[in-house]
């Protein structure tokens, strides 16, 4: 049972260019969560999604970023006109439809974005 | 204030000894959750184990185990026969509330450095 992908590992943008990230979930799982971490940090939420619905984007910044999930292929974070405070890794995790007690989040491998 | 608080920034564990990574929480909802996540160099995180409020049991999952004392609001991991390939990043998570459609947000603390030195 193949894990979280993301695509890519490794991302280069020059400021102004539109950065796309990729996350497919686990096998089974309808619930995604896109985080992003800072060097030296911890995990910042950023949002929610079911398919086709944005359940809960309180910690995506305001401007220039959004997120899809569409009913067919993968979860999408976009940010356009990047500029080099956005440079970080990206994690997208997910989990199963609630099932009880633990739900927990399984995380994809990231996506480093470097912005130049 | 914080909602996850890592007070270690690093450990130094000789190879074999037991660790005990800490971890307190700040939440006035009775029904939470709280998870542990290893980040090796190479950048992945991995779920090592959860344990909930309403628990009776301290949670374990081979050599891991989580020390929860509610009363004081902490969840601290415990490795036990430290291995070099524990050497890593850990973090402590918390999501709180009720879970009605799947899991809900995850609050993360600011990781501690673990080496483990042979």
């Amino acid at each position: 049972n193949a894990g979280v992908m993301q695509n890519p590992r490794h991302l280069v943008r020059r400021r102004g260019q539109e950065a796309r990230l990729r996350c497919s979930p686990m096998k089974g799982h309808s619930h995604v969560y896109w985080y992003r971490q800072l060097p030296e940090e911890g995990l910042k939420f950023m949002v929610y999604l079911q398919k086709e619905n944005i359940i809960d984007e309180s910690g995506m910044p305001k401007e220039r970023f959004s997120a899809e999930f569409p009913k067919e292929g993968p979860s999408i974070l976009r940010i356009q006109q990047v500029v080099r405070g956005d440079s970080a890794a990206y994690f997208c995790a997910s989990s199963p439809p609630s099932s009880g007690s633990t739900d927990t989040q399984y995380f994809g491998p990231g996506t480093r974005l470097t912005v130049l | 204030a914080q909602k996850i608080t890592q007070t270690q920034p690093g450990m130094f564990v000789q190879e074999k000894e037991a660790v005990t990574l800490d971890c307190t929480y700040d939440t006035s909802d009775p029904s939470y959750g709280l998870f542990w996540y290893k980040q090796p160099s190479s950048g992945e995180m991995i779920f090592l184990i959860y344990q909930g409020s309403y628990d009776q049991q301290n949670a374990t999952e081979g050599r891991y185990s989580l020390n929860f004392q509610k009363a004081r609001k902490s969840a601290n991991l415990v490795i036990s026969a430290s291995q070099l390939g524990d050497s890593a990043m850990y973090f402590c998570a918390m999501r709180e509330g009720i879970i009605v459609q799947g899991a809900q947000k995850l609050v993360f603390g600011q990781g501690t450095r673990l080496t483990i030195n042979p």
